[in-house]
This record gives C-alpha cells, structure tokens and sequence, in this order.
C-alpha cells in the first residue's frame, strides 16, 4: 500500500519555459499534499502544503506565482514551475499524506535549467 | 538556531560496524520522530517512526527518543554496504497532517 508516482523523474528545460511535475498516490487518497525542495547535499525543505479543493498555503520566501500547485483531486497533484531559471535548478519531491497512512514521499524530480 | 540539528558527516565505517545517528531539536512541541533513508536522487523512505520517548527496534535498526533531552539516535547493528545513503531525521508536531521538520541529513558510507 502507500504507492506514490512522480512524474518526470528528470527534466531539462530552457530558462523561461515552464515545466511541469505530476505526482499521483495511486492506492490511497491523499487528503494533503506537501512540497519539497532539496538542493545538493542538503535537507528538504518545506515549500507548500495543499489540502484537496483548496488553494495552497505557501512557506515564506517561496513565489506562489512561480511555484504553482493544483491539488484538484484526491490522487493527483500537480507543481508548476512557471518562467524556469537557472536558480530553480533543484530537486522537487512530492509528498501525499492520506488520514490513515504516514508520510509518504514521491520519488523525485530533478530539474536542471539551462 | 535550526529546530532539528543534525551533523552532516560525512560518516564512513567498515561492514559489520555499528552505526550512531543523532539529531537534537528544540521544538518541545515535536512528539513524533522519524528516520527516512534516502539514496542519490532519490525519495526518502522511512526506517522508524516513534511516538514520545522510548526505544523501538525493527530488525538491525534501532531508533531511540529521549524528550528531556530533545535527542533522537538511530542505531544500525551490523552494517552492510547496501545501508549506504543519506540518513534524514524528521519529526512534527501533534494533530493531523502536520507538516515534518528535517535535519540536514547524514552521508553514511559502508565500507566492504
């Protein structure tokens, strides 16, 4: 149980462009979703938590305009990383959370601008 | 100050050795307390997860939590090569869906 699928595991994009990353809990429903960040060598940190149906509440310093979250449904949800730059260049890991499981963590998404 | 401190390593040990993990935190608020192993690129995967103070093993992993004085450890009995990977502690506050506090994690290395 407790299976979680991010998608892609890896992007290259232009700076400028958006990308997109999809994370879906496929045999549970997550009721909330958390958003990581982690550059190299260092720990996650928190960038926003969503509850379904409802906008996302975003950790200071982090762009809502930029990092754009979609939590529609119980299994999908999805980041947006809009006008990419180089800066933006991380790791980004999803992490649903359903009532009657722990934390489960997607496997990752790495970004690189270029 | 960081709520959760935890040395960065790196940590290297030959097979067999046992291993010490710690974290200290601040928040006295924290009452659950998790260790997630994490390999390169990869999501974290949870080891341990305790409630309050108290020790807890599962298999040649021992996860220990002491609230007075604000310090988890995590013991790993006879390393292997495969334990290899970035060690992360966490932990959170009470109620539901709460979001976890990391530490910076530690780069453990087992030597063959």
């Amino acid at each position: 149980g407790a299976v979680v699928s991010q998608h892609p595991s890896w992007v290259i994009c232009k700076s400028g462009t958006s990308v997109k990353i999809e994370c879906r809990s496929l045999d549970f429903q997550a009721t909330t979703m958390f958003w990581y960040r982690q550059f190299p060598k260092q720990s996650l940190m928190l960038m926003a938590t969503s509850n379904e149906g409802s906008k996302a509440t975003y950790e200071q310093g982090v762009e809502k305009d930029k990092f754009l979250i979609n939590h529609a449904s119980l299994t999908l949800s999805t980041l947006t990383v809009t006008s990419a730059h180089p800066e933006d260049s991380s790791f980004y890991i999803c992490s649903p959370k359903a009532q009657d499981y722990g934390y489960t963590f997607g496997s990752g998404t790495r970004l690189t601008v270029v | 100050q960081k709520e959760v401190e935890q040395d960065p390593g790196p940590l290297s040990v030959p097979e067999g050795a046992i291993v010490s993990l710690n974290c200290t935190y601040s928040n006295s608020a924290f009452q659950y307390f998790m260790w997630y192993r994490q390999y390169s690129r990869k999501g974290p995967e949870l080891l341990m997860y305790t409630y309050s103070s108290g020790n807890k093993e599962d298999g040649r992993f021992t996860a220990q939590v002491d609230k007075s004085s604000k310090y988890i450890s995590l013991f790993i009995r006879d390393s292997q090569p495969s334990d290899s990977a970035t060690y992360l502690c966490a932990m959170r506050v009470g109620g539901s869906a709460r979001q976890l506090t990391f530490g910076s994690g530690t780069q453990l290395t087992v030597l063959p």
